[in-house]
């Protein structure tokens, strides 16, 4: 059964500093993608990056990049910079080719302090 | 403007009344889903459809039901609703072509207290 793990319920980090923030996946499938969403206090859901399972370079996005180590099925974002308007809940997602199911992690609350 | 929109963002009900929140989407996507959304839980997939009257079960679909009439809408029906329904609900679409890039628009969310 597919499933994503996002180890950290929250975290603190000062502003302008990076941060990375943690996911883990687990998939039989060799054809799957990955997301990272981010939800802001008002509540709706907004689209960061992807990463598919076949790409050999790490998606990047301006200040959001995946660190994405396939063997040890992660698939970290990092936040370069950070600004307070980063403040936010994130979740990790992954969609299977063989699967129409996707799947979310448990989220990870980010906190940056001015 | 391309886009899903949910109705109500905000519902307050009590038990065993029966209820409905619509979920509308004008990008013409095949794939449209349900998700609720609990604190520590994450988001949970409740259904999803791949395209009109075609509908899968996701993984919390106990208690809930849904239809695909037409392309472009995707209700959630609550045919007896319980206080652990309460929760934050989003409906999403995308393209649907299987694609695993395919990046979903979710809605903005509907806002659930059952008494």
């Amino acid at each position: 059964a597919q499933k994503i793990t996002q180890t950290q319920p929250g975290m603190f980090v000062q502003e302008k500093e990076a941060v990375t923030l943690d996911c883990t996946y687990d998939t039989s499938d060799q054809s799957y993608g990955l997301f990272w969403y981010k939800q802001p206090s008002s509540g709706e859901m907004i689209f960061l990056i992807y990463q598919g399972s076949y790409d050999e370079q790490n998606a990047t996005e301006g200040r959001y990049s995946l660190n994405f180590q396939k063997a040890r099925k992660s698939a970290n974002l990092v936040i370069s910079a950070s600004q307070l308007g980063d403040s936010a809940m994130y979740f990790c997602a992954m969609s299977v080719n063989r699967d129409d199911k996707i799947i979310f992690g448990k989220g990870t609350r980010l906190h940056i302090l001015p | 403007e391309a886009q899903v929109t949910q109705n109500p963002r905000y519902l307050i009900t009590v038990t065993g009344k029966k209820l409905t929140v619509t979920c509308s989407q004008n990008m013409n996507h095949e794939y449209m889903s349900w998700y609720r959304q609990d604190p520590g839980l994450g988001l949970r997939q409740i259904y999803y459809s791949m395209n009109v009257e075609v509908t899968d079960k996701g993984d919390v679909p106990e208690g809930y039901k849904v239809s695909r009439k037409e392309k472009r809408n995707f209700p959630l029906i609550l045919e007896s609703p319980s206080p652990n329904q309460t929760s934050l609900y989003f409906c999403a679409s995308s393209e649907g072509s299987r694609e695993v890039k395919e990046t979903q628009y979710f809605g903005p969310g509907t806002r659930l207290l059952v008494l």
